[in-house]
């Protein structure tokens, strides 16, 4: 079966270390996102990617970085800069190239959660 | 400022019917998502309304005017696996802005 996997489902770091969060899609969807999610807030979006080599800045990219060598991955990574990393992270991905839409809605992962202490 | 208002929890009996609304306040309107996401998962697509009126899909109807920048998500014969959040997300020139999230709690 298609889907989005991410992991690790947790994931616990000290304060000052860089992390990387995986998302695999086995889907062929050209767009992949990653948003943020805290409580009692929308989801935010922090990078995406609607085509490989290629990936634009969202609301909150500070402290965060990505890339996109391979059409099936993109990789975030949380860097020491970023302020409050503790959160749930979600990565999506969608079908063509433009914003989601009824017949190419936004698939996303499972989540990861990171703690950072 | 661009917004998205929703309740932020309710609760309702298993086998009724339970509206959650959401009212938006954006720059442009191109389409309105709601999502279905149990804890700690995935949101799940439930439905996207461009055109004003209501569509039904099974026990789950959406209803979009957009005159007045409101929304309602229809949950019918409600059960215990309904149990989770809805989000809310316009897509409003080129970005899509998410809702807080209602949390939805059904009771036996």
């Amino acid at each position: 079966d298609g889907g989005i996997t991410q992991s690790p489902k947790y994931l616990f770091r000290k304060e000052g270390q860089n992390v990387t969060l995986s998302c695999e899609q086995n889907l062929n969807h050209d767009a992949m996102y990653w948003y943020r999610q805290d409580p009692g807030q929308g989801l935010r979006l922090i990078y995406y990617s609607q085509i490989v080599n290629d990936f634009q800045k969202g609301d909150i990219a500070e402290g965060y970085s990505v890339s996109r060598e391979k059409k099936e991955s993109f990789p975030l990574t949380v860097t020491s800069a970023q302020k409050n990393p503790t959160a749930f992270y979600l990565c999506a991905s969608s079908l063509g190239q433009g914003l989601p839409h009824r017949n190419s809605p936004l698939h996303f992962g499972n989540g990861t959660r990171l703690t950072v202490t | 400022g661009q917004n998205i208002d929703q309740p932020t929890e309710m609760t309702a009996t298993e086998g009724a019917i339970v509206q959650i609304n959401c009212t938006y306040q954006t720059s442009g309107f191109n389409g309105l998502f709601w999502y279905q996401q149990h804890a700690g998962e995935a949101p799940t697509f439930l439905s996207y309304n461009v055109l004003d009126g209501l569509e039904e899909k099974g026990r789950f109807s959406s209803f979009l005017s957009r005159s007045k920048g409101y929304s309602y998500l229809l949950l019918k014969e409600l059960q215990m696996k309904d149990s989770a959040s809805y989000l809310c997300a316009v897509h409003s020139n080129y970005q899509l802005i998410w809702g807080a999230g209602t949390k939805l709690i059904i009771k036996p």
